[in-house]
């Protein structure tokens, strides 16, 4: 596609429940971010991915949140037990290259408004 | 730690008077600094960074060290400008953004 798109655009669910947000990056970008943007704040940073793998997982909040990439494009972000408090927007974002090779510019997706009842 | 103030919540002004958006950090090293932009109803994009000293739309950042500042300006605003403004700063190792809140730019006809 002409840019990174996310799936759902929304979601709904109830307290307790299990949801998984798709990230479908730019065909060819390596590097894959995952954000989440509260209301009336700028995104949060959460996950890093180099390839399949996850370089820097820092900015998950606490184990309920994973997230997988593991063919290299396509990545996913499950949220366990979901929270009232997880209830925001989440972000992906994807560039050619991440590191201190890379400095190229990361393209976001529209988001998915995650709200949690 | 890394931060990223942008004080002004609202910037309303009228089409054709100047605009800056301020924008101060607190980072250790020396990081990239960043201004995104996202108009209504679409995705978050790059307006422009600090290595890149361009003029993107008519706007302009100076990376003041000194003042750890990385304001955003403009000498004539637009209708078309107006939107939610990012700043943001990434470490050198380029893994990760860290935002500021945003302020929202409103350009009165």
């Amino acid at each position: 596609g002409a840019g990174v798109s996310q799936t759902p655009s929304n979601k709904v669910t109830e307290k307790g429940k299990y949801v998984e947000l798709r990230c479908d990056p730019i065909s060819g970008h390596t590097a894959l971010y995952w954000y989440r943007q509260s209301l009336g704040q700028g995104p949060e940073f959460l996950i890093y991915f180099q390839g399949t793998g996850a370089a820097d997982d820092s900015g998950l909040p606490n184990d309920r949140f994973f997230a997988v990439r593991p063919e290299g494009s396509v990545s996913t972000l499950k949220i366990q037990r979901t929270e009232r408090g997880d209830s925001a927007v989440y972000l992906c974002a994807s560039s050619l290259t991440g590191g201190v090779q890379g400095r190229t510019e990361a393209f976001f997706g529209q988001g998915t408004r995650l709200t949690v009842v | 730690a890394q931060r990223v103030t942008q004080p002004e919540k609202l910037l309303s002004v009228f089409k054709g008077a100047p605009v800056e958006l301020k924008c101060n950090y607190s980072y250790s090293g020396s990081p990239e600094l960043f201004w995104y932009v996202q108009y209504s109803r679409q995705r978050l994009q790059l307006l422009l960074r600090h290595i890149s000293r361009e003029s993107i739309k008519g706007f302009t950042a100076d990376l003041n060290k000194g003042e750890t500042s990385f304001h955003l300006k403009k000498p004539f605003a637009q209708e078309e400008d107006s939107a939610m403004y990012y700043c943001a700063l990434s470490p050198i190792n380029f893994n990760k953004f860290y935002f500021g809140s945003g302020t929202k730019l409103n350009v009165k006809p």
